[in-house]
């Protein structure tokens, strides 16, 4: 079983609408990581959430962590065709040296 | 600065075979960290070098081995390859390798098919 739930497994979206995806974990998050795929590639880095309560924004895409640190969210503002890709969580579960726990990923389908 | 880099990018070996992937972090970066990643396990942490020093290890089997050098570069190596070894092998670059206030960035990857 994945340590760190992620939720929906994918969504397709209207172009210019908004998404939500949810990262979950039973234990602490030590560093919360969101990165993003395309098929077969690298992990772009988006962002990094290290406080409860600590939120981020970048461009359309903002992030936050949850006051108890076991939850994470990603909200996509007005949805474009380059948001479309595979959606990543990851953190340290234990504050254990390189070592990210990653979610199972959720696809993101931008539809025109 | 420039980015993570890995090669080669895609490799196509038989089982039986050895294969050493290479990887390079972020200029300053000391700590490199490898992911397997499947379709079936996602992304599997292998292992952890820092300052040439296994600091942290997957649960993978004895195969699979990685070494860095004092210029921070990185190389994993999997012997007696089996079709199961087929993954996207991912490496991660960062300053001191700790999952707080220490962001992890990957390079693109090097695609491996065992045949």
């Amino acid at each position: 079983s994945q340590e760190l739930e992620q939720s929906p497994q994918s969504l397709i979206v209207q172009e210019g609408k908004n998404l939500t995806i949810n990262c979950t974990s039973s234990k602490t998050l030590y560093g919360l990581y969101w990165y993003k795929q395309k098929y077969g590639e690298g992990l772009i880095f988006l962002m990094m959430l290290q406080k409860g309560g600590e939120e981020k924004s970048h461009e359309k895409i903002t992030a936050k962590l949850d006051e108890k640190k076991q939850q994470s969210s990603l909200h996509i503002t007005a949805s474009q065709p380059s948001h479309a890709g595979i959606y990543l969580c990851g953190a340290g579960l234990t504050d254990s040296w390189g070592k990210l726990q990653f979610g199972a990923g959720t696809q993101v389908v931008v539809t025109p | 600065k420039a980015g993570v880099t890995q090669t080669p990018r895609y490799l196509i070996k038989t089982r039986g075979q050895q294969v050493t992937l290479s990887c390079s972090p972020i200029s300053g970066h000391r700590s490199v960290s490898w992911y397997q990643q499947t379709p079936g396990q996602g992304l599997q942490f292998l292992f952890e070098y820092f300052s040439e020093t296994q600091r942290n290890k997957g649960n993978f089997p004895g195969r699979f081995s990685g070494r860095q050098f004092s210029n921070s570069r990185s190389e994993m190596n999997v012997s007696t390859l089996e079709l199961g070894d087929s993954a996207l092998y991912l490496c991660a670059s960062s300053f001191s390798g700790g999952a707080t206030y220490n962001e992890q960035f990957f390079g693109p990857g090097t695609r491996l098919t065992v045949l």
